[in-house]
């Protein structure tokens, strides 16, 4: 069983288009995370929801919003997609609360390779 | 200037040496502390983590904090090619909802 996962792995997409990005996880985490992975391999945390509530909100465009239905799911939708907007998208899961192996880590999916054209 | 810094390599070493990753930091709110390896076109795993200064061992790896010099390492001894990857330290100022703060990521080559 997959604990984070993300869909679509790879998105190839044209300048100015709107697109979304799915992340489920099946751990009972209360945390979920968005990072963007650039091409050099640095990792920066866009947004952050607890229980559904948004408590990391980074200096990210307002052309990327984060939605949460449920604790178990994270979506990020952007529009207008740019050419910088290409990197990798992860999504990752933590339990901040009550867990010793929560306080340290996080649990990530395995990406969404998005390419912007 | 990034809050955590690492030289992104690539190292390159032969089968069986050991390995030192590190990387520095400026913040001396940072308290957390851990280190993930990264597979190509993977996710980030979680390799390690520690609290306070010194050293934790598990198995091959050794992970080493000093807080005095904002300075953390991994060591990996008896290197395997299956340890060639991308190792990324990564910081957390408290518990609760702080974010987890990444190096750049150092790319290590383990040649047979």
């Amino acid at each position: 069983d997959t604990a984070v996962s993300q869909t679509p792995k790879y998105l190839v997409t044209q300048m100015g288009n709107d697109k979304s990005i799915k992340c489920e996880q099946n751990l009972g985490h209360d945390t979920m995370y968005w990072y963007k992975q650039d091409s050099k391999k640095f990792l920066k945390i866009m947004f952050s929801y607890n229980n559904k509530e948004l408590i990391i909100n980074e200096t990210v465009p307002n052309r990327f919003s984060p939605k949460s239905p449920d604790k178990a799911h994270l979506n990020l939708h952007i529009n207008s997609l740019e050419l910088g907007d290409s990197a990798v998208y992860f999504c990752a899961s933590s339990q901040d609360w009550g867990s010793s192996r929560g306080l340290y880590g996080y649990t990530f999916g395995s990406g969404t390779r998005l390419t912007v054209v | 200037q990034k809050e955590v810094e690492q030289d992104p390599g690539p190292l390159s070493v032969p089968e069986g040496a050991i390995v030192s990753l590190n990387c520095t930091y400026s913040n001396s709110a940072f308290q957390y502390f851990m280190w993930y390896r990264q597979y190509s076109r993977k996710g980030p795993e979680l390799l390690m983590y520690t609290y306070s200064s010194g050293n934790k061992e598990d198995g091959r790896f050794t992970a080493q904090v000093d807080k005095s010099s904002k300075y953390i390492s991994l060591f990996i001894r008896d290197s395997q090619p299956s340890d060639s990857a991308t190792y990324l330290c990564a910081m957390k100022k408290n518990t609760g909802f702080q974010k987890l703060v990444f190096g750049t990521g150092t790319r290590l080559l383990v040649s047979p």
